[in-house]
Order: structure tokens, then C-alpha cells, then sequence
């Protein structure tokens, strides 16, 4: 079964500074990955996705995202931080197999002026 | 913004009391998903559907049930809500499903049972 994870539960970054948020997912067949991004109240909006070719991904936001098949890992990073990243970010993965994603646990992200 | 309603949007029920979700979209996409966020847990897929009457369990589809008679609407079921089943429940649909595309998500519904 494909699964999630989200090794950090909290990350608090200074407004300018870099941002890195971990995914590592496990699943047999390759892997269709995505970031998706909740703001408090909202439903969900997807940041960036990877299929498949380039390895390095660019999203909206400013994110980008780097699929890491030998660490099973899709991170994400933004160069400097906004305000109003402050969000609830979820990795997904899904594959060709499937109609549905499997979701992570989330990182919830507060940004200090 | 991809046309999905959801209602209601809030709802305190007590135990034992059915409860229907209903969502509603306007995009005439095929697939159409029911997740419930909780946290500590993320997102988890309740139900999908891939086309009129035609529906799936996903990995924690204990105490509900589903329906989707026409294209546009997807019925969540709680027959006998328990204070488990406290959550925001999310709907999603996706034209494609995610075989080359993403979902669209609702803006979600609190259910509180007491």
C-alpha cells in the first residue's frame, strides 16, 4: 500500500528566510507526487506536482519540489518566505494504477516577521 | 476556482442521529472523492466515485456510505453518527483522476457529533 510521510509535525521560519519541508513516500510502482497547500479555513490548492522527466520541479508560490528516487523523497523549498506561507502543507502520492491520493500527515508552517 | 459546493458547511448533530453531506459540482468532471481530515492524520480517503453509480471504499470507510446518482452530486451517508466521526469532511473531484491531472477540493464541512 502507498503511504506518506511528513517528518515534521511544525516548522517556524523567519519571514526572508529559506524554507525545506521533507516527504518521503513508499510505493511499488513509480509514483505520482504532489504538494498541495491549506490556508486556515480553506479547502485545499495544489502547489506543484511530478509525473515523471525533470527531477527538479517548479510550482506556483515561488515552490519548487526535487523527486529523489533513491531516498523514496519529494521535497519542497521556497527560497525566502512570505507572510503569507503560513500554511498547512500535504504531500501526496497516487500512481497510474490508482484513482485516489494518499495523503501525508501535513507540516504546519508559521512565518515570524 | 473549480465549481464545487458543499453543504452544509457546519453541522452539530448528537449520536446516533443520521447525517448526509452533500457535494455539488458544476464542472461535469468524472471522478469525485470524500476525505475527512483529522489532525495528526492528514487527509483520509473515505469514499470515490469513477462515474455514476459507480463508487469505491477507500482505506477508512467504516460507518459510511455513498451515492451518486447524476454526474453532478456525491452523497456522504452517516447512518449512525458516533463522536469518532467528528471531522471536516472534503470533497474533491478530478476529470482525470490523477492519472494526468489534480484534485479540486471543496472548502469543506465541520461535523461535530456530540
Amino acid at each position: 500500500a502507498q503511504s506518506v510521510t511528513q517528518p515534521d509535525i511544525h516548522i517556524t521560519v523567519s519571514e526572508g528566510a529559506s524554507l525545506e519541508l521533507r516527504c518521503n513516500y513508499s510505493y511499488g510502482a513509480t509514483p505520482y507526487l504532489f504538494w498541495y497547500v491549506q490556508s486556515p479555513g480553506q479547502g485545499l490548492q495544489l502547489l506543484l506536482k511530478y509525473f515523471s522527466g525533470d527531477t527538479l520541479v517548479q510550482g506556483i508560490k515561488g515552490f519548487e519540489a526535487e523527486f529523489k528516487r533513491s531516498q523514496s523523497s519529494f521535497n519542497l523549498r521556497k527560497p525566502s518566505v512570505h507572510w503569507s506561507d503560513a500554511a498547512e502543507y500535504f504531500c501526496a502520492v497516487g500512481s497510474l494504477r490508482d484513482y485516489k491520493l494518499s495523503f501525508g500527515a501535513g507540516t504546519t508552517v508559521t512565518v515570524r516577521a | 476556482d473549480a465549481g464545487i459546493t458543499q453543504s452544509p458547511r457546519h453541522k452539530v448533530t448528537e449520536t446516533g442521529t443520521p447525517v448526509t453531506l452533500r457535494c455539488h459540482q458544476t464542472e461535469n468532471h468524472r471522478y469525485m472523492y470524500w476525505y475527512r481530515q483529522d489532525p495528526g492524520h492528514g487527509l483520509r480517503l473515505i469514499h470515490y466515485s469513477y462515474g455514476v453509480k459507480d463508487t469505491d471504499k477507500g482505506e477508512v470507510s467504516d460507518g459510511y456510505s455513498v451515492s451518486r446518482s447524476k454526474t453532478e452530486d456525491f452523497l456522504l451517508t452517516l447512518e449512525s453518527a458516533t463522536s469518532s466521526q467528528t471531522s471536516v469532511y472534503f470533497c474533491a473531484i478530478s476529470n482525470t483522476g490523477i492519472h494526468a491531472g489534480e484534485l479540486f477540493f471543496g472548502e469543506g464541512s465541520r461535523l461535530t457529533v456530540l
